[in-house]
Protein backbone atom coordinates (compact mmCIF):
# COMPACT_ATOMS: atom_id res chain seq x y z
CA UNK A 1 0.00 0.00 0.00
CA UNK A 2 1.47 3.51 -0.73
CA UNK A 3 2.20 5.72 1.95
CA UNK A 4 0.52 8.45 0.32
CA UNK A 5 -2.62 8.36 -1.91
CA UNK A 6 -4.24 11.29 -4.10
CA UNK A 7 -7.91 11.57 -5.70
CA UNK A 8 -8.95 12.29 -8.23
CA UNK A 9 -5.58 11.03 -9.89
CA UNK A 10 -7.01 13.36 -12.95
CA UNK A 11 -8.83 16.51 -13.05
CA UNK A 12 -10.64 18.58 -15.73
CA UNK A 13 -12.23 22.06 -14.70
CA UNK A 14 -13.70 24.75 -16.44
CA UNK A 15 -11.80 28.11 -15.97
CA UNK A 16 -13.74 30.03 -12.66
CA UNK A 17 -14.55 26.74 -10.90
CA UNK A 18 -13.47 26.15 -7.49
CA UNK A 19 -10.93 22.60 -7.26
CA UNK A 20 -10.05 20.62 -4.32
CA UNK A 21 -7.76 18.39 -4.43
CA UNK A 22 -7.13 15.60 -1.81
CA UNK A 23 -4.30 13.59 -0.03
CA UNK A 24 -4.12 10.48 2.88
CA UNK A 25 -1.30 9.25 4.22
CA UNK A 26 -0.99 6.43 6.56
CA UNK A 27 2.50 7.05 8.67
CA UNK A 28 3.08 9.68 11.13
CA UNK A 29 4.24 12.94 10.16
CA UNK A 30 5.99 16.18 10.83
CA UNK A 31 5.17 17.67 7.80
CA UNK A 32 2.84 17.99 4.76
CA UNK A 33 3.91 19.40 1.62
CA UNK A 34 1.90 20.39 -1.48
CA UNK A 35 4.09 20.96 -4.30
CA UNK A 36 3.50 21.70 -8.76
CA UNK A 37 5.24 20.35 -11.04
CA UNK A 38 4.57 22.21 -14.38
CA UNK A 39 5.38 20.10 -17.59
CA UNK A 40 8.80 21.61 -17.63
CA UNK A 41 9.28 19.42 -14.79
CA UNK A 42 10.82 21.83 -12.16
CA UNK A 43 9.27 21.19 -8.16
CA UNK A 44 7.52 24.49 -7.10
CA UNK A 45 6.89 24.33 -3.05
CA UNK A 46 3.20 25.50 -2.30
CA UNK A 47 3.23 24.40 1.23
CA UNK A 48 4.27 22.91 4.26
CA UNK A 49 1.89 22.71 7.09
CA UNK A 50 1.44 20.38 10.38
CA UNK A 51 -1.96 21.45 11.63
CA UNK A 52 -4.70 23.71 10.59
CA UNK A 53 -4.81 25.62 7.51
CA UNK A 54 -2.43 27.84 5.40
CA UNK A 55 -3.96 30.29 2.31
CA UNK A 56 -1.58 32.20 -0.18
CA UNK A 57 -3.36 33.99 -3.21
CA UNK A 58 -6.32 31.72 -4.39
CA UNK A 59 -4.41 28.59 -2.84
CA UNK A 60 -5.08 26.98 0.47
CA UNK A 61 -4.78 24.11 1.85
CA UNK A 62 -5.69 22.69 4.78
CA UNK A 63 -4.83 19.63 7.42
CA UNK A 64 -6.73 16.95 9.54
CA UNK A 65 -3.72 15.56 11.79
CA UNK A 66 -6.35 12.85 13.33
CA UNK A 67 -7.50 12.30 10.22
CA UNK A 68 -4.48 11.80 8.45
CA UNK A 69 -6.04 13.68 5.37
CA UNK A 70 -5.29 16.80 3.38
CA UNK A 71 -6.63 18.99 0.97
CA UNK A 72 -5.64 21.37 -1.41
CA UNK A 73 -8.06 23.65 -2.99
CA UNK A 74 -7.97 26.29 -5.91
CA UNK A 75 -10.63 29.64 -5.86
CA UNK A 76 -11.64 30.93 -9.05
CA UNK A 77 -9.12 28.93 -11.30
CA UNK A 78 -7.26 29.78 -14.25
CA UNK A 79 -5.61 27.92 -17.07
CA UNK A 80 -2.42 28.97 -15.45
CA UNK A 81 -3.20 26.63 -12.28
CA UNK A 82 -2.76 23.46 -15.23
CA UNK A 83 0.08 21.34 -13.73
CA UNK A 84 0.49 18.24 -11.76
CA UNK A 85 -0.36 19.14 -8.20
CA UNK A 86 1.78 16.64 -5.85
CA UNK A 87 1.34 15.76 -2.08
CA UNK A 88 4.03 14.44 0.15
CA UNK A 89 5.03 14.18 3.57
CA UNK A 90 8.03 13.91 5.76
CA UNK A 91 8.28 12.12 9.56
CA UNK A 92 10.38 14.17 10.82
CA UNK A 93 11.28 18.17 9.90
CA UNK A 94 14.07 17.35 8.21
CA UNK A 95 13.63 13.59 7.15
CA UNK A 96 13.14 12.49 3.34
CA UNK A 97 9.97 13.73 1.31
CA UNK A 98 7.33 10.40 0.62
CA UNK A 99 5.90 11.39 -2.54
CA UNK A 100 2.04 11.01 -3.17
CA UNK A 101 1.81 9.80 -7.16
CA UNK A 102 0.27 13.80 -8.29
CA UNK A 103 -3.40 14.86 -9.70
CA UNK A 104 -2.62 15.94 -12.71
CA UNK A 105 -5.28 19.25 -13.25
CA UNK A 106 -6.05 20.74 -16.63
CA UNK A 107 -7.92 23.81 -16.77
CA UNK A 108 -9.91 25.13 -19.54
CA UNK A 109 -10.61 28.58 -20.65
CA UNK B 1 14.33 34.41 -2.49
CA UNK B 2 17.29 31.91 -1.70
CA UNK B 3 16.94 29.15 -4.27
CA UNK B 4 18.23 25.30 -4.82
CA UNK B 5 20.06 25.74 -8.20
CA UNK B 6 20.93 22.66 -10.27
CA UNK B 7 23.28 22.30 -13.26
CA UNK B 8 22.92 21.50 -15.87
CA UNK B 9 19.03 21.34 -17.21
CA UNK B 10 19.85 18.46 -19.38
CA UNK B 11 22.19 16.15 -20.13
CA UNK B 12 22.58 13.45 -22.70
CA UNK B 13 24.80 10.85 -21.93
CA UNK B 14 25.97 7.51 -23.47
CA UNK B 15 25.45 4.45 -21.91
CA UNK B 16 28.36 3.08 -19.12
CA UNK B 17 30.02 7.06 -19.14
CA UNK B 18 29.97 8.32 -15.80
CA UNK B 19 28.05 11.91 -14.82
CA UNK B 20 28.07 14.16 -12.37
CA UNK B 21 24.78 16.50 -11.50
CA UNK B 22 25.37 19.56 -9.38
CA UNK B 23 23.76 20.88 -6.71
CA UNK B 24 24.21 24.39 -5.43
CA UNK B 25 21.96 24.10 -1.88
CA UNK B 26 20.57 27.22 0.43
CA UNK B 27 23.74 28.44 1.73
CA UNK B 28 22.42 27.96 5.41
CA UNK B 29 20.63 24.58 5.71
CA UNK B 30 22.31 21.59 6.59
CA UNK B 31 20.44 18.67 5.49
CA UNK B 32 20.74 17.61 1.18
CA UNK B 33 18.89 15.38 -0.35
CA UNK B 34 18.85 13.75 -4.19
CA UNK B 35 15.50 12.43 -5.31
CA UNK B 36 14.76 11.32 -9.23
CA UNK B 37 11.49 10.31 -11.03
CA UNK B 38 11.40 8.48 -14.10
CA UNK B 39 9.44 9.75 -16.86
CA UNK B 40 5.23 9.08 -15.80
CA UNK B 41 6.36 7.90 -12.23
CA UNK B 42 6.55 9.60 -8.71
CA UNK B 43 8.93 11.07 -7.40
CA UNK B 44 11.33 8.83 -5.59
CA UNK B 45 13.87 9.71 -2.54
CA UNK B 46 17.63 8.21 -3.73
CA UNK B 47 19.73 10.17 -0.44
CA UNK B 48 20.04 12.53 2.16
CA UNK B 49 23.07 14.18 2.93
CA UNK B 50 23.52 15.67 6.59
CA UNK B 51 27.39 16.44 8.74
CA UNK B 52 29.21 15.46 5.76
CA UNK B 53 27.93 11.93 5.32
CA UNK B 54 24.93 10.18 3.99
CA UNK B 55 22.17 9.82 6.62
CA UNK B 56 19.63 7.87 4.61
CA UNK B 57 19.58 6.28 1.50
CA UNK B 58 16.96 3.85 -0.44
CA UNK B 59 17.40 0.65 -2.18
CA UNK B 60 17.60 2.55 -5.89
CA UNK B 61 21.34 4.10 -4.40
CA UNK B 62 22.99 1.33 -4.88
CA UNK B 63 26.57 1.27 -5.45
CA UNK B 64 27.23 3.16 -8.51
CA UNK B 65 25.95 6.29 -7.00
CA UNK B 66 27.73 8.29 -4.57
CA UNK B 67 26.96 12.04 -3.31
CA UNK B 68 30.01 14.78 -2.16
CA UNK B 69 29.49 18.37 -0.54
CA UNK B 70 33.27 18.60 -2.19
CA UNK B 71 33.81 22.75 -1.06
CA UNK B 72 31.05 23.70 1.41
CA UNK B 73 28.60 25.06 -1.55
CA UNK B 74 28.04 22.28 -4.19
CA UNK B 75 26.75 19.13 -3.45
CA UNK B 76 26.90 16.29 -6.38
CA UNK B 77 25.76 13.01 -7.23
CA UNK B 78 27.83 11.22 -9.34
CA UNK B 79 26.85 8.08 -11.47
CA UNK B 80 29.88 5.99 -12.28
CA UNK B 81 28.92 4.14 -15.46
CA UNK B 82 25.11 5.03 -16.53
CA UNK B 83 22.67 2.51 -17.65
CA UNK B 84 19.45 3.08 -19.82
CA UNK B 85 17.37 2.88 -16.64
CA UNK B 86 18.95 6.12 -15.33
CA UNK B 87 17.29 8.08 -17.65
CA UNK B 88 15.04 10.40 -15.16
CA UNK B 89 14.64 13.63 -14.03
CA UNK B 90 17.10 14.26 -10.88
CA UNK B 91 16.02 16.93 -8.18
CA UNK B 92 18.25 18.12 -5.29
CA UNK B 93 16.38 19.89 -2.28
CA UNK B 94 18.00 21.14 0.63
CA UNK B 95 16.16 21.58 4.53
CA UNK B 96 16.64 23.93 7.26
CA UNK B 97 13.87 26.52 7.92
CA UNK B 98 12.15 25.17 5.24
CA UNK B 99 12.57 22.76 2.48
CA UNK B 100 13.57 23.46 -1.51
CA UNK B 101 13.78 21.84 -4.07
CA UNK B 102 15.51 22.59 -7.23
CA UNK B 103 14.50 22.59 -10.94
CA UNK B 104 15.90 19.49 -11.74
CA UNK B 105 18.35 17.86 -13.93
CA UNK B 106 16.87 15.67 -17.31
CA UNK B 107 19.14 13.18 -17.70
CA UNK B 108 19.02 11.00 -20.78
CA UNK B 109 21.20 8.14 -21.36
CA UNK B 110 21.59 6.66 -24.67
Amino acid sequence: KNEVEQSPQNLTAQEGEFITINCSYSVGISALHWLQQHPGGGIVSLFMLSSGKKKHGRLIATINIQEKHSSLHITASHPRDSAVYICAVSKTSYDKVIFGPGTSLSVIP
Amino acid sequence: EPEVTQTPSHQVTQMGQEVILRCVPISNHLYFYWYRQILGQKVEFLVSFYNNEISEKSEIFDDQFSVERPDGSNFTLKIRSTKLEDSAMYFCASGGSRYTFGSGTRLTVV
